[in-house]
């Protein structure tokens, strides 16, 4: 089936430093999400980008975060600074279209924030 | 606010017996949807079975699940486990604003199916 990727997968930082997170998402897809996962709990929904914007985000979504998809290239989720409390799994995924569509999800990156 | 519950983290169960992986929820949205992922190690999830349709089976690759909208459930099963089936399961509901949609997930439940 359709492949998202996501690069890299295990990243490790120092508080304070900035990083990016990159996605590569299904080719022909418009819409494409964020979610965090910590150790031990649920897969949470952070973010939803269209068309350049970010449509729907969630009490996750810190000012820190923000995200991007320069020039239809990686679909970039950037935290800085970073916080103890980011580290975590994030996982990207990518539909077609917004409502109906399924979600088509990449491994996650493991981020650990020392 | 919406909210999927797994009740169990972890379940073993024998090569050829039945399991059963429990999914109930809790959502305010009339419009809804409901999905299993599995999520083999290292690899990402993806979709096992979705449904809309209250008191329908959906069945794929050997699991069933039926939505009961009565019981604010979606749990899966399968008559014979196999080994390959060892992996994580995560329970997913789909809410709509407007046009775009985020899922909201349960804590997953980890099958591990011995011989």
């Amino acid at each position: 089936g359709p492949k998202v990727l996501q690069i890299p997968s295990h990243q490790i930082i120092d508080m304070g430093q900035m990083v990016t997170l990159n996605c590569d998402p299904v080719s022909n897809h418009l819409y494409f999400y964020w979610y965090k996962q910590i150790l031990g709990q649920q897969m949470e929904f952070l973010v939803n980008f269209y068309n350049g914007k970010v449509m729907e985000k969630s009490k996750l979504f810190k000012d820190q975060f923000s995200v991007e998809r320069p020039d239809g290239s990686y679909f970039t989720l950037k935290i800085q600074p970073t916080a103890l409390e980011d580290s975590a799994v994030y996982f990207c995924a990518s539909s077609f279209s917004g409502g109906d569509y399924e979600q088509y999800f990449g491994p996650g990156t493991r981020l650990t924030v020392l | 606010g919406d909210s999927v519950t797994q009740t169990e983290g972890l379940v073993t169960v024998t090569e050829g017996l039945p399991v059963k992986l429990n999914c109930t929820y809790q959502t305010t949205y009339l419009t809804i949807a409901f999905f299993w992922y599995v999520q083999y190690l290292n690899e990402a999830p993806q979709v096992l079975l979705k449904s809309s349709t209250d008191n329908k089976r959906t069945e794929h690759q050997g699991f069933h699940a039926t939505l009961h909208k009565s019981s604010s459930s979606f749990h899966l099963q399968k008559s014979s486990a196999q080994l390959s089936d060892s992996a994580l399961y995560y329970c997913a509901l789909r809410v709509a604003s407007s046009s775009f949609s985020k899922l909201v997930f349960g804590q997953g439940t980890s099958l591990s199916v011995v011989p």
